[in-house]
């Protein structure tokens, strides 16, 4: 196993456009994560899921955003409509959760840097 | 909603000397981790701390979580060019609830 995986790494797209981004995390890992981060800020949550089921949504992420999760592996994040202000690293972020750990620790991908033009 | 703030936001210092980064929270947590992301990197994981005035040293790194479980602090002795990078706290507000809310970050840069 390779870490956790994100694609694309770079995406330049007009506005207006769609863009869909692709997270495949650690195969062990029950819960991926979604954040975004603009530069010289920290990560920002967007959403999570445990399993296929998402447990949290951020109110960051507008009605043009949207995640799933459909098998409980891979996910995919998608933007429609894309406004200049989307221009982001997306982080992606897997982590191994039990009934007896109390907190888990992320591991991140080295995610997709959208421009919006 | 809960925020977690940083200071300094940013610090240069020469290769040897200390430095320091200290994390503020509005609310109380149930765990606070750190990690490191450099230029151009993504966050990688250093520690977690859980416990009420719990210290936990790393080499040269010493971590600190506050006695009200609302602040910590992340210590580096002699530092070297390698620790450049951005520093951040993250915390979960409840166990079991698992939003880590990351902070805003110490940007350390060391001068050889």
């Amino acid at each position: 196993d390779t870490g956790v995986s994100q694609d694309p790494r770079h995406k330049i797209t007009k506005r207006g456009q769609n863009v869909t981004f692709r997270c495949d995390p650690i195969s062990e890992h029950n819960r991926l994560y979604w954040y975004r981060q603009t530069l010289g800020q920290g990560p920002e949550f967007l959403t999570y899921f445990q399993n296929e089921a998402q447990l949290e949504k951020s109110r960051l992420l507008s009605n043009r955003f949207s995640a799933e999760r459909p098998k409980g592996s891979f996910s995919t994040l998608e933007i429609q409509r894309t406004e200049q202000g989307d221009s982001a690293m997306y982080l992606c972020a897997s982590s191994l959760a039990t009934a007896y750990s109390g907190a888990n620790v992320l591991t991140f991908g080295a995610g997709s840097r959208l421009t919006v033009l | 909603g809960q925020q977690v703030m940083q200071i300094p936001q940013y610090q240069h210092v020469q290769e040897g000397e200390d430095f320091t980064t200290y994390c503020n929270s509005s609310t109380t947590l149930s765990n606070i981790q750190w990690y490191k992301q450099r230029p151009g990197g993504h966050p990688v994981f250093l520690i977690q701390l859980v416990k009420s005035g719990e210290v936990k040293k790393q080499k040269r790194l010493t971590f600190q979580f506050g006695e009200a479980k609302k602040n910590s602090s992340l210590h580096i002795t002699a530092t070297q060019t390698t620790d450049v990078g951005t520093y951040f706290c993250a915390g979960n507000k409840n166990t079991g609830f698992q939003k880590l809310v990351f902070g805003t970050g110490t940007r350390l840069l060391v001068s050889p």
